[in-house]
This record gives structure tokens, sequence and C-alpha cells, in this order.
């Protein structure tokens, strides 16, 4: 079964300033998607970025980044210039595209304070 | 267009009350998850329907959850029985398709209390 483990359940950074949130995740899988979503107070979750596991390149959105080492099974998120806009939690999840299903399986999230 | 709405968007239920929540999923779209998110929690997967098909309910953690989407477009949660334990957000997400990657688009959830 696979796992996602994120080690770091609040951080903080000074707007303006560069962040980044750990992950971690186990599987056997050869191909796979890993994405970050955010869900702000308001509780919607929005995806941020999404990496496919046969790309070696990594993915980047504006200021979002990640950093994808795939034999580490290591997924991070790079914030740059962070905003107040920011601030959210922050999950990170993992899909396996065989199969019928597509269910997301979720780390426990990170907290992220962005303070002016 | 209009997004994935639920409602609704906050329940409190007394212990041993049924609920029902909605989800009314983007147009169009095929596939339909049910999560539930526990307070300080990740999103957990119960159940997933391919149009009206529910071709997971893996994760429904007792046979009190149930989930229907006959017409293949709205989709009802229902828990009967509800326990202290079912307190949680309760997330709707649909996607377009069955290829390798359709991203999942998120309803607002609904926040179920049980007393």
């Amino acid at each position: 079964a696979q796992t996602v483990t994120q080690s770091q359940p609040e951080m903080s950074v000074q707007e303006a300033e560069t962040v980044t949130l750990s992950c971690t995740y186990d599987t056997s899988e050869n191909n796979y998607y890993l994405f970050w979503y955010k869900q702000p107070p308001s509780r919607q979750m929005i995806l941020v970025i999404r990496q496919e596991a046969y790309k070696q390149q990594n993915a980047t959105e504006n200021r979002f980044s990640v950093n994808f080492q795939k034999a580490a099974k290591s997924f991070s998120l790079k914030i740059s210039d962070s905003q107040l806009g920011d601030t959210a939690m922050y999950f990170c999840a993992f899909m396996k595209p065989a199969g019928n299903n597509r269910k997301l399986i979720w780390g426990l999230g990170t907290s992220l304070a962005v303070n002016p | 267009g209009a997004g994935v709405s639920q409602s609704p968007r906050y329940k409190v239920a007394k212990r041993g009350q049924d609920v029902a929540l909605r989800c009314d999923p983007i147009s169009g779209h095929v596939s339909l998850f049910w999560y539930q998110q526990a307070l300080g929690q990740g999103p957990e997967f119960l159940t997933y329907f391919q149009n009206e098909a529910q071709l997971d309910k893996s994760g429904l953690p007792s046979d009190r959850f149930f989930a229907e989407r006959p017409e293949g477009s709205v989709s009802t949660l229902k828990i009967q029985r509800t326990q202290q334990e079912d307190s949680a957000v309760y997330l709707c997400a649909s996607s377009f398709g069955l290829g390798n990657y359709n991203e999942q688009f998120f309803g607002p959830g609904t926040r179920l209390t049980v007393l």
C-alpha cells in the first residue's frame, strides 16, 4: 500500500522569502503522479502543482516548484517570494493511474503561515 | 462555470441521527470521489463513482455509510445512526474522464458535527 509522509506539521516564513515543504512517499509502483494541494482557511482544496513520475524534469508553476527525487521517494515543494495569500494547509498526495480508481492518497499536511 | 458544490455546508446531528450530504459535480464530469477529513488530518478516501457505477467503496468505514449516484451526476453520502467519530469534513471531488490523468476539482466540503 502507498503511504505519504509530511514530517513538518507547521512552518512559517516571512513575506517575500522562500520556504520548502517536505514530502516523502512509499510505493512499489513505477508510474504514478504526485501532487501538492493548498487548503486555505475557507477549506476549498486547490491543486498547486503536479508531477508525473516518468518525467525527470521538475514541475514549475510560477512561484511554485518541486524537487522530485524518484529514487529517494522525495517530493518537496518550494514556494518563492512568499505572499500572505500563501498562508494555508499544504497537502502532498499520491495517485496511481492504473486501474479504474484514481483515488488520492494524502499526507497529514503542513500548516504554512506567511508573516508580514 | 460552476465548480463542485456541496450542501449543506454545515450539519449538526445528534448521535444516532441519520444524515445525508449532497454533492453536485462539475457538469460532464464522469468521476466522483468522496473523502473524509478529520480535524487536523489529511483527507482519506471513502468511495469512487464512474458515472452511476460505484467502482470502489473500500474506504467506507462501516456499513453505516452509504453513497449513491443514481443518474451519474449528483451524489449523496448517507450516514446512518451517526456516531461522534463521524465528525469530520466530507469532501467531494469530480474529474472529467478516465485518462491517465484528470485533475480532481474539490467542493468546499460539508462539516459534520455529531453531538
